[in-house]
C-alpha cells in the first residue's frame, strides 16, 4: 500500500536549524513534494525533488534519497513565521498530479 | 504559477442545506481541478478530480451523491455539498495543476464549512 511517516509535532528554538523527517513507501515515484501550511490557510509549495541529494532554496533546503525512501526538509535560522504544518507528499505517477499525502508536522517555534 | 480562487472562504449552514463552494482557476486553463478535504489536525484527503467537460472521479468512500461536483469551464469548479450534516464540517480546498514539475499544486485559499 501507500504510506507516508512523518512526526507529528516537533519544537524549536528561534534562529535554530530543525530537520524534518518523511519516510515514504508507494507503488512507485516520479517526485518528492513539501508544503508548508500555516493554521486555517491552504498549503503552499516549498520544494520538489526527483533525484537523490540535496536542493537548498534560502533557508529552505530538502534531501532525497530513494533508495531509502527517506527525505527531509531543514530549516535554518528560523523565525516565528516559520510555525506552521510541514506536509510532505509523494507522487508516485508520471502524471495527473495526484500525489499521497503524509499526515504533516506541526512545528512550533519558541522565541 | 497558477493564481487559483476559492470562495466563500467561510461559510456556516443548517443541518440539511445545502452548499456550493466555487473554484476559480483565474490565470490557468485547468482541465483538472482536485478536491481536498481536511479535518482538523489531519492531512489532505483527495476526495474527488475534477475534469472539464466530464464527470468527476471520486474516491473510494467519497459519495458522488452527497458532494456535487461541476466543471463546465476551464477556469470554474464547483463543490456542492448536499443536505449537510454536522459531520460534513471540515476544510474544504480546491487545487489545480501547474506546468513544469509534474504534481507541484496550487491550492485555492480554502473553505471553512460548519454545518450546524
Amino acid at each position: 500500500g501507500q504510506n507516508i511517516d512523518q512526526p507529528t509535532e516537533m519544537t524549536a528554538t528561534e534562529g535554530a536549524i530543525v530537520q524534518i523527517n518523511c519516510t515514504y513507501q508507494t507503488s512507485g515515484f516520479n517526485g518528492l513534494f513539501w508544503y508548508q501550511q500555516h493554521a486555517g490557510e491552504a498549503p503552499t509549495f516549498l520544494s520538489y525533488n526527483v533525484l537523490d541529494g540535496l536542493e537548498e532554496k534560502g533557508r529552505f533546503s530538502s534531501f532525497l534519497s530513494r533508495s531509502k525512501g527517506y527525505s527531509y526538509l531543514l530549516l535554518k535560522e528560523l523565525q516565528m513565521k516559520d510555525s506552521a504544518s510541514y506536509l510532505c507528499a509523494v507522487s508516485p505517477w508520471d502524471s495527473n498530479y495526484q500525489l499521497i499525502w503524509g499526515a504533516g508536522t506541526k512545528l512550533i517555534i519558541k522565541p | 504559477g497558477a493564481v487559483v480562487s476559492q470562495h466563500p472562504s467561510r461559510v456556516i449552514c443548517k443541518s440539511g442545506t445545502s452548499v456550493k463552494i466555487e473554484c476559480r482557476s483565474l490565470d490557468f486553463q485547468a482541465t483538472t481541478m482536485f478536491w481536498y478535504r481536511q479535518f482538523p489536525k489531519q492531512s489532505l484527503m483527495l476526495m474527488a478530480t475534477s475534469n472539464e467537460g466530464s464527470k468527476a472521479t471520486y474516491e473510494q468512500g467519497v459519495e458522488k451523491d452527497k458532494f456535487l461536483i461541476n466543471h463546465a469551464s476551464l477556469t470554474l469548479s464547483t463543490l456542492t455539498v448536499t443536505s449537510a450534516h454536522p459531520e460534513d464540517s471540515s476544510f474544504y480546498i480546491c487545487s489545480v495543476g501547474g506546468q513544469g514539475y509534474t504534481g507541484e499544486l496550487f491550492f485555492g485559499e480554502g473553505s471553512r464549512l460548519t454545518v450546524l
